[in-house]
């Protein structure tokens, strides 16, 4: 039963400490996306990749965040200083084509204090 | 751009009766439109997904959903509804399978014995 994982599962950090949250795609699936999860805002897009490479990433406060894929089977997402409010679940989806299901990882619940 | 709108925050509803969870999105080009449950503490599990075809889609845990064009509206429905069924749900649009997904707020079912 193939599925997309994440680590860590969770993290406690205070403000200023970076946080890199790693995803691992299913086998296969050439699209990974990023997307966060808080009270106020619900789920939306951070960032997406294709064959490795960033489609988009307007979703990203770019002075803080960064994603990158450094191979097929690993994707990251870096927040240098962390800040309170990005206090929220971090999910990684996979999708291997255009009529294909986004899988999604189990998150990273992150709190900054 | 794409929107989704779900009509209801919460809706309780008693053990065994029937539920219909409403959607209604918003886009200017053919969408694909997605249904996903979120359990407590998890990620994100598909329901159902509407591509083409019959505008009944039916899925899994005895979900279906009815694609309506002229009123854009995807609604969720159970006719039986049981305790396990308590969860939060997310309407979902998107250009394919593998482009990002524009989320509703979510509606967070409660079943009730």
């Amino acid at each position: 039963d193939a599925r997309v994982t994440q680590t860590p599962r969770d993290k406690v950090t205070e403000m200023g400490q970076e946080v890199t949250m790693r995803c691992q795609p299913i086998l296969g699936h050439n699209t990974v996306f990023w997307y966060r999860q808080t009270m106020m805002q619900g789920l939306e897009l951070l960032a997406y990749f294709r064959n490795r490479a960033p489609l988009d990433d307007s979703g990203m406060p770019k002075d803080r965040f960064s994603a990158e894929m450094p191979d097929a089977t690993l994707a990251t997402l870096k927040i240098q200083p962390s800040e309170p409010r990005d206090s929220a679940v971090y999910f990684c989806a996979s999708a291997r084509g255009a009529v294909e299901t986004q899988y999604f990882g189990p998150g990273t619940r992150l709190l900054v204090l | 751009a794409q929107s989704v709108t779900q009509l209801d925050s919460q809706v309780p509803v008693f053990e065994e009766a029937p539920v219909e969870l409403r959607c209604n999105y918003s886009s200017s080009v053919s969408v694909y439109l997605f249904w996903y449950v979120q359990y407590p503490n998890q990620g994100l599990q598909l329901l159902l997904k509407y591509l083409s075809g019959s505008t009944l889609v039916k899925g899994i845990n005895g979900f279906e959903a009815e694609f309506n064009k002229s009123q854009t509206s995807f609604h969720l429905r159970k006719p039986s509804v049981h305790i396990s069924d308590t969860a939060e749900y997310f309407c979902a649009v998107s250009n394919s399978g593998n482009t990002p997904l524009v989320f509703g707020k979510g509606t967070r079912l409660s079943v009730i014995a």
